[in-house]
């Protein structure tokens, strides 16, 4: 079956411009997590959802940062007024999210790479 | 921040050869994950060891985790050029759903 998929693979902002980055999750998994990846170090959490709830959005590194779920499948990551120290890569991973199970295993989209100028 | 540390950071071998990377980490753990990023490409969900296992293996992959030491390490065996990617540990704390990242270490397969 069709894993994650994101897009767009790359964006190149202006400083000062919004961006929106979305992400399909695999059908029928209930949790959805995106993390932000710098050059050269692991992943670092940004928020995590449970069908369309936001139930963790402590890793978002500022209010400019925003992530929807609105029906409970695909997501958008949007940040507002982009910044040089945004440019990373943008992974986002779901999981069957059964009850019980916070730690099924993750499974990752090819990321987004952005990069703001 | 990130829990996890991997070591070495790089890793250079020929083909054939066995690549050993460590993993440690510093808080209590449901369980140990190890992922495989090719560059530029998303991770790819290698092998996961719960608290309670010591051992485990996938194929040419063997995983070990020791908690009383808060380490883990993961062997590839007989590796191969396709092996050629940065190799992260993921840890997922007890009862929570966020995975905490190392650095990774890159390995290079020398044909």
């Amino acid at each position: 079956g069709a894993g994650v998929s994101q897009s767009p693979r790359y964006k190149v902002a202006k400083r000062g411009q919004d961006v929106a980055l979305r992400c399909d999750p695999i059908s029928g998994h209930v949790s959805l997590f995106w993390y932000q990846q710098a050059l050269g170090q692991g992943p670092e959490f940004l928020t995590y959802f449970q069908n369309e709830a936001q139930l963790d959005k402590s890793g978002l590194p500022s209010d400019r940062f925003f992530a929807e779920r609105p029906e409970g499948s695909v997501s958008t990551l949007k940040i507002q007024r982009t910044q040089q120290e945004d440019s990373a890569v943008y992974l986002c991973a779901s999981s069957l999210g059964r009850k019980g199970k916070l730690t099924d295993t993750q499974y990752f989209g090819p990321g987004t790479r952005l990069t703001v100028l | 921040s990130q829990q996890g540390e991997e070591d070495p950071q790089a890793l250079s071998i020929q083909e054939g050869e066995n690549a050993t990377m460590n993993c440690s980490y510093k808080t209590s753990i449901n369980n140990l994950q190890w992922y495989r990023q090719n560059s530029g490409r998303g991770l790819v969900h290698l092998i996961l060891i719960r608290s309670n296992e010591r051992e485990k293996h996938s194929g040419r992959l063997r995983v070990t985790l020791d908690t009383s030491k808060k380490s883990s390490s993961l062997l590839i065996t007989a590796s191969r050029a396709a092996d050629t990617a940065s190799y992260f540990c993921a840890t997922a704390p007890s009862n929570d759903y966020k995975l905490s990242f190392g650095a990774g270490t890159t390995v290079t397969v020398r044909a």
